[in-house]
């Protein structure tokens, strides 16, 4: 199975500042034919479900703030949050949908206002 | 818009079972494979099981395989999990969510989540 890491466990960071999260997975999620990484992050709030944020590692969804940003390749990929707003506290978690089944997530960073 | 709703959850034993549901609007159900999704208290999310838009194929995690049976009554747009043998470690929010890929003969991402339902199983 593909053991994904995500890397700080939690990080407080002050309104307006930057924040940055990163995911490494234990095998390439880069899948040759068009070149795309099979690579999800997700935003779940208290008491709410999960909500898509990014797919194929840097595609926006539907709806999402452009201060949201996906980035990597292979198996190193990072969310970045331009300018941390409140409603932005959240667990936020990556999650490979390359080598399935099974489909597997990161184990999740808490993101605080400092 | 594209609603997801589980119900069915609640407080069994240990070795009990339940039937989890999930009814869905907005979209055609048999166009798309549907995923359920779990959170354990103070724990990240964990995939549980998968179903072909078609039915053809399922797909379960490891820690649920031969006690959770995933299946679909697209006629009336829903999705079920039947939960069996269940155990402390089974107590969670279980969330229905349609995968991205339409027609799809593998799952890919999950584009939309219901608010989930509750099971815990205590004595």
């Amino acid at each position: 199975d593909i053991v994904m890491t995500q890397s700080p466990d939690s990080l407080a960071v002050s309104l307006g500042e930057g924040a940055t999260i990163n995911c490494k997975s234990s095998q390439s999620l880069l899948y040759s034919p068009g070149d795309k990484n099979y690579l999800a992050w997700y935003q779940q709030k208290p008491g709410q479900p999960p909500k898509l944020l990014i797919y194929w590692a840097s595609t926006r969804a539907s709806g999402v703030p452009d201060r949201f940003s996906g980035s990597g390749s292979g198996t190193d990929f990072t969310l970045t949050i331009s300018s941390l707003q409140a409603e932005d506290v959240a667990v936020y978690y990556c999650q490979q949908y390359h080598h399935t089944p099974p489909w597997t997530f990161g184990q999740g960073t808490r993101v605080e206002i400092k | 818009q594209v609603q997801l709703e589980e119900s069915g959850g609640g407080v069994v034993q240990p070795g009990g079972s339940l039937r989890l549901s999930c009814v869905v609007s907005g979209f055609t159900l048999r166009n798309y494979g549907m995923h359920w999704v779990r959170r354990a208290p103070g724990k990240g999310l964990e995939w549980v099981a998968f179903i072909r838009y078609d039915g053809w194929s399922r797909d379960y995690a490891d820690s649920v395989k031969g006690r959770f049976t995933i299946s679909r009554d697209d006629s009336n747009n829903m999705i079920f999990l039947e939960l069996h043998s269940l155990r402390p470690e089974d107590t969670a929010m279980y969330y229905c969510a349609r995968d991205f890929n339409d027609f799809g003969a593998k799952g890919y991402f999950f584009d939309s989540w219901g608010q989930g339902t509750q099971v815990i199983v205590s004595s």
